[in-house]
């Protein structure tokens, strides 16, 4: 069966720290890749996706992840954290081809941002 | 301006009643899904339908129920069944399995959190 992990359940940083967040996934075909973002009291919002092509990919708000398929791992970057980065994040897969759209998702990491 | 309305915000259960959490999209989505959110647990998902008059359970169905009888509305029924149904409910469109490409992201609504009285 899918799944997808996310390691830091917590992750506390400083305004300006670089941050990396885990994401791995466990399906051996061929996966389409989501980070989604929940900031507080709103809803799921859409950060980066990975379809096809270059593997590194580009989200709003400055963010961008490295797919490296060899170690089936999504990681989540920003060279330089703000305080309104504070929120959950979420890894989600789904396999292409499976029935449309249905998404795993990771545990959620939350971000706190100290000022 | 286009979105996934869910209602109510916050809904409170009594022991043994049923409660309907809507879920209405204008995007003209064929695809919708209901997921459950709780700490530490990410989102799971309960039901989803690709189609109007169509849907398949997802990962925890049990002591849930859905109707897809319009295309923008896809109700959820949290039934007395259900023994622990104290969460935050998110409910997502997506354009169609049926389009051609790669799956195409979903769009979240507001989500509804339910508490027992």
């Amino acid at each position: 069966a899918q799944s997808v992990s996310q390691h830091n359940h917590h992750v506390i940083l400083s305004e300006a720290a670089s941050l990396e967040l885990g994401c791995n996934y466990s399906y051996g075909g061929t996966v389409n890749l989501f980070w989604y973002v929940q900031y507080p009291g709103q809803h799921l919002q859409l950060l980066l996706k990975y379809f096809s092509g270059d593997p590194l990919v580009k989200g709003i708000k400055g963010f961008e992840a490295e797919f490296i398929k060899s170690k089936f791992s999504f990681n989540l970057r920003k060279p330089s954290v703000q305080w309104s980065d504070t929120a959950e994040y979420f890894c989600a897969v789904n396999a292409q081809g499976n029935q449309g759209g249905k998404l795993i998702f990771g545990q959620g990491t939350e971000l706190s941002v100290k000022p | 301006d286009g979105g996934i309305t869910q209602s109510p915000k916050y809904l409170f259960r009594k022991e043994g009643q049923n409660v309907t959490l809507s879920c209405e999209q204008n995007l003209n989505h064929d695809a919708m899904y209901w997921y459950r959110q709780d700490p530490g647990q990410g989102l799971r998902l309960i039901y989803y339908s690709q189609i109007v008059n169509d849907f398949q359970k997802g990962d925890i169905a049990e002591g849930y129920s859905v109707s897809r009888e319009k295309k923008e509305s896809f109700p959820l029924t949290v039934t007395s069944a259900q023994k622990n149904p104290t969460a935050f409910y998110l409910c997502a469109s997506s354009i169609s399995r049926f389009s051609r490409g790669p799956n195409q992201p979903q769009h979240f609504g507001d989500g509804t959190r339910l508490s027992i009285l």
